[in-house]
């Protein structure tokens, strides 16, 4: 069974940084693009970045480009974001998530890592 | 972007009632619009692909359908596990958005 498992998440105060790591197992990991979708407490979801399989081609929701960088390590079957500047309206946990691009959804989440931006 | 409006905001019903949520998108989303289950403390979990597809080992109560910018899921008979929030999502256009979820909730 495919399982995604995230961590990373903790305090950080506004203007940090952190680094947010997804382990993937069961899974032909390289062959699958990914993506990290939040959910701030007690809201929706919100989809925030995306990777191709090879991890030449990324994107990126308004509201974090220019200050998170998603990547990835195939041979570690392990999906990253690297969070900066970081704002209280980051606050969230964020889930990694495999993508199916033939029926345009999210097929596949993690537990989900809690992060918190507060002083 | 799309914005998916999913109505109602909560809906209160008896198990073994039928429920029927509905998510209306700001523009067309062809057939690419998918349903979500989360519970408390919980992942989502796909159910529907592409308006009406029920993901791997999803029970038959489950129904989606429509198509363009009104969609709907139905559950046939509630079961007491079916009480849980429900989010519609589109990847037609970009970025990928989601509804503000509809709360199923036990009368």
């Amino acid at each position: 069974e495919v399982q995604l498992l995230e961590s990373g998440g903790g305090l950080v105060q506004p203007g940090g940084s952190l680094k947010l790591s997804c382990a993937a197992s069961a899974l032909s990991f390289n062959t699958y693009a990914m993506s990290w979708v939040r959910q701030a407490p007690g809201r929706g979801l919100e989809w925030v970045a995306g990777l191709s399989p090879a991890g030449g081609t990324t994107y990126y929701a308004d509201s974090v480009k220019g200050r998170f960088t998603i990547s990835r390590d195939n041979s570690k079957n392990t999906l990253y974001l690297q969070m900066s500047s970081l704002r209280a309206e980051d606050t969230a946990i964020y889930f990694c998530a495999k993508d199916d691009p033939s029926e345009g959804t999210f097929d596949y989440w993690g537990q989900g890592t809690l992060v918190t931006v507060s002083s | 972007e799309t914005v998916l409006t999913q109505s109602p905001a909560t809906l209160s019903l008896s198990p073994g009632e039928r429920a029927t949520l509905s998510c209306r998108a700001s523009q067309t989303v062809g057939s690419y619009l998918a349903w979500y289950q989360q519970k408390p403390g919980q992942a989502p979990r796909l159910l529907i692909s592409v308006a009406s597809n029920r993901a791997t080992g999803i029970p038959a109560r489950f129904a989606g359908s429509g198509s363009g910018t009104d969609f709907t899921l139905t559950i046939s008979s509630l079961e007491p596990e079916d009480f849980a929030v429900y989010f519609c999502q589109q990847r037609t256009n970009w970025p990928p958005t989601f509804g503000q979820g509809t709360r199923l909730e036990i009368k």
